[in-house]
């Protein structure tokens, strides 16, 4: 079952920062946070994924609070293109055997509407 | 990078009949791959998880002699729709695992049962 959750939707302006919150409070010790998107009508895309430290890549930036009870994902410059369902995901990472399993439970994620 | 290709993208087929979709790692090999429908403007649900070489792990509620999962070798699992009927009409993604990449998802197949 999901672990997160997350806001069902929200609006950004085209240009601005899109900051995606997902609480996660029952994350274990190693598993990590995973963020997805969804276009519609196409598979999942993965943006970034990260434990504690915070990560930043040519997609997104990953911001974990100290205690690993939540995160946000940053879009720095949102486009139109952005507009999309983002999933946030906890799990171990692969090859780390985990007793509940290492399958990727989809919550019902964020509906991100990007306006012009 | 990982490329996980699903086909076909499209299908319509006859209530009653059974239809096929492969999931495809192209350039990786993957141990394991998960199975997902999702319906309109709902989340995607985790049906199976496909092991390379033996039986398939299904999630509670999902009948395994509805919904066959077959993954002969590393780089294709398949998942079989039997005797379709309009309740089986959803959108399902396949999901595969590649050792630098974390998961890939296919690009899903819309299956509609008339």
């Amino acid at each position: 079952d999901a672990k997160t959750t997350q806001p069902p939707s929200m609006d950004c302006a085209e240009g601005r920062a899109a900051n995606l919150p997902c609480n996660h409070s029952t994350i274990s010790g190693n598993e990590y946070v995973y963020w997805y998107r969804q276009i519609h009508s196409q598979g999942p895309q993965y943006i970034i994924h990260g434990l504690k430290n915070n990560e930043t890549n040519e997609m997104a930036s990953l911001i974990i609070t100290e205690d690993r009870k939540s995160s946000t994902l940053i879009l720095p410059h949102a486009t139109l293109r952005d507009t999309a369902v983002y999933y946030c995901i906890v799990r171990p990472p692969r090859g780390v055997r985990s007793t509940t399993g290492n399958q990727f439970y989809f919550g019902t994620g964020t509906s991100l509407t990007v306006i012009p | 990078g990982a490329v996980v290709s699903q086909h076909p993208s499209r299908v319509i087929c006859k209530s009653g009949t059974s239809v096929k979709i492969e999931c495809r790692s192209l350039d990786f090999q993957a141990t394991t791959m998960f199975w997902y429908r999702q319906f309109p403007k709902k989340s995607l649900m985790l049906m199976a998880t496909s092991n390379e070489g033996s039986k398939a792990t299904y999630e509670q509620g999902v009948e395994k002699d509805k919904f066959l999962i077959n993954h002969a070798s590393l780089t294709l699992s398949t998942l079989t729709v039997t005797s379709a009927h309009p309740e089986d009409s959803s959108f399902y993604i396949c999901s595969a695992g590649a050792a630098n990449y974390g998961y890939t998802f296919g690009s899903g197949t819309r299956l509609t049962v008339v």
